[in-house]
């Protein structure tokens, strides 16, 4: 059974300040990795997505992936109130199994 | 660009009966995928269509069952519905590897 874990939080920041979200995956194989945001009662937004090794960045997203231990992070910087979300961490085996396995995700509150 | 789009909205339905959503993807993306968002479980895959045919399902009973439109719009049926069906219904869309998803049909079996 291929896994996704995330901590469920909830996680408050205080806003201003980074907040990290963690996510591990527990199949080697996994290629793709994808980050969403989900406000109660709508429907996931994709934040970020990364697919080599290193960082990546976008406005105020960072995402990081470590294949070597299967670790994958996205840092948001000056968080803001609108950041306080769900956030899900979905892996995709490989490129031809378009599939994604989600975590459960974690909630984030930002505190004004 | 016109994001996903997914009908109806909410869906009450009584245990027993049958169950029809549909999605309309991006123009120009091939892709259809359908997730279950139900409360606690967080997101699972169901099925995923592509061209028309289908590519992969996830596990599911085979009372979920779907099909995909030469237009690429796709429809998700759900026979002899059971309570826990109930459920956020999700589609998404995709063209190259990452996933854009509607704003979803929620159902809710009595």
């Amino acid at each position: 059974q291929k896994e996704v874990e995330q901590n469920s939080g909830p996680l408050s920041v205080p806003e201003g300040a980074i907040a990290s979200l963690n996510c591990t995956y527990s199949d080697r194989g996994s290629q793709s990795f994808f980050w969403y945001r989900q406000y109660s009662g709508k429907s996931p937004e994709l934040i970020m997505f990364i697919y080599s090794n290193g960082d990546k960045e976008d406005g105020r997203f960072t995402a990081q992936l470590n294949k070597a231990s299967q670790y994958v992070s996205l840092l948001i910087r000056d968080s803001q109130p609108s950041d306080s979300a769900t956030y899900l961490c979905a892996v995709k085996e490989d490129f031809g199994n378009e599939k994604l396995t989600f975590g459960t995700g974690t909630r984030l509150t930002i505190i004004p | 660009e016109a994001g996903v789009t997914q009908s109806p909205t909410h869906l009450i339905k009584t245990r027993g009966q049958q169950a029809t959503l549909r999605c309309s993807p991006i123009s120009g993306h091939t892709s259809v995928y359908w997730y279950q968002q139900a409360l606690g479980l967080g997101l699972q895959f169901l099925l995923w269509y592509d061209e028309g045919e289908e590519r992969n399902r996830g596990n599911f009973p085979p009372r979920f069952s779907g099909r995909q439109f030469p237009n690429y719009s796709s429809e998700l049926n759900v026979n002899a519905l059971e309570l826990e069906d109930s459920a956020l219904y999700l589609c998404a869309s995709s063209l190259s590897g990452e996933q854009y998803f509607g704003p979803g049909t929620r159902l809710t079996v009595t």
